[in-house]
């Protein structure tokens, strides 16, 4: 069965803490991808990723970095955490594949921080 | 209801590949049928549109688009991408009524 695992369900940290949030997939994909989700925004993308070392930004990607060392790893940083960085964060990949026919994204169960 | 569905939230070509977006509505009847993009930072600009007649649509910078209508869809494409095309594409279908957008795909080109 695939899967992406987020190393946590729900973290607490305080204000200016450094905060690493983990994503490990097993399917061998190409691209990875973090979302932010709050209530009546839906999912914002932040970083993502198409090949080991390579990184883009998303559409809100102040405040954060990420890093992409192994294929199946895709960590976001935080690097001095902020009570506006309160959220659902979300990791997701999916293959590099047909267009027309679509790639499902596979997603993460979540992890809720907040930041005190 | 009336729903339109683009199939890929994410595409990731390199530079002077093919691209082809799908785009695919619930229901029949006339429609009118568009393409949208939306560039980083900019607002929505209309790419192409099919009202009636020739089925095969071209549209600035080089994209087409083919409505099927056995098939209720009207997919975009365009042979060779350029890194200038990663942008966020919308496919909108028109009732008469009611206009309806995609969710969206974005594309990103690799230099």
């Amino acid at each position: 069965d695939v899967k992406v695992t987020q190393s946590s369900r729900y973290l607490v940290k305080r204000t200016g803490e450094k905060v690493f949030l983990e994503c490990v997939q097993d399917m061998d994909h190409e691209n990875m991808f973090w979302y932010r989700q709050d209530p009546g925004l839906g999912l914002r993308l932040i970083y993502f990723s198409y090949d080991v070392k390579m990184k883009e930004k998303g559409d809100i990607p102040e405040g954060y970095s990420v890093s992409r060392e192994k294929k199946e790893r895709f960590s976001l940083i935080l690097e001095s955490a902020s009570t506006n960085q309160t959220s659902m964060y979300l990791c997701a990949s999916h293959k590099q594949g047909n267009q027309l026919l679509g790639e499902k994204l596979f997603f993460g169960s979540g992890t809720q921080l907040s930041v005190l | 209801a009336q729903s339109v569905s683009q199939h890929n939230h994410h595409v990731i070509l390199s530079e002077a590949a093919s691209l082809e977006l799908g785009c695919n509505y619930s229901y029949g009847g006339t429609v009118n049928l568009f393409w949208y993009v939306q560039y980083p930072g900019q607002h929505l600009q209309l790419l192409l549109k099919y009202f009636s007649g020739d089925p095969l649509v071209k549209g600035i910078k080089g994209f087409e688009a083919e409505f099927i209508k056995s098939k209720f869809s009207f997919n975009l494409r365009k042979p060779s991408v350029q890194w200038s095309d990663t942008a966020e594409y919308f496919c909108a279908v028109d009732w008469g009524f009611k206009t309806i957008f995609g969710a969206g795909t974005r594309l990103f080109v690799k230099a």
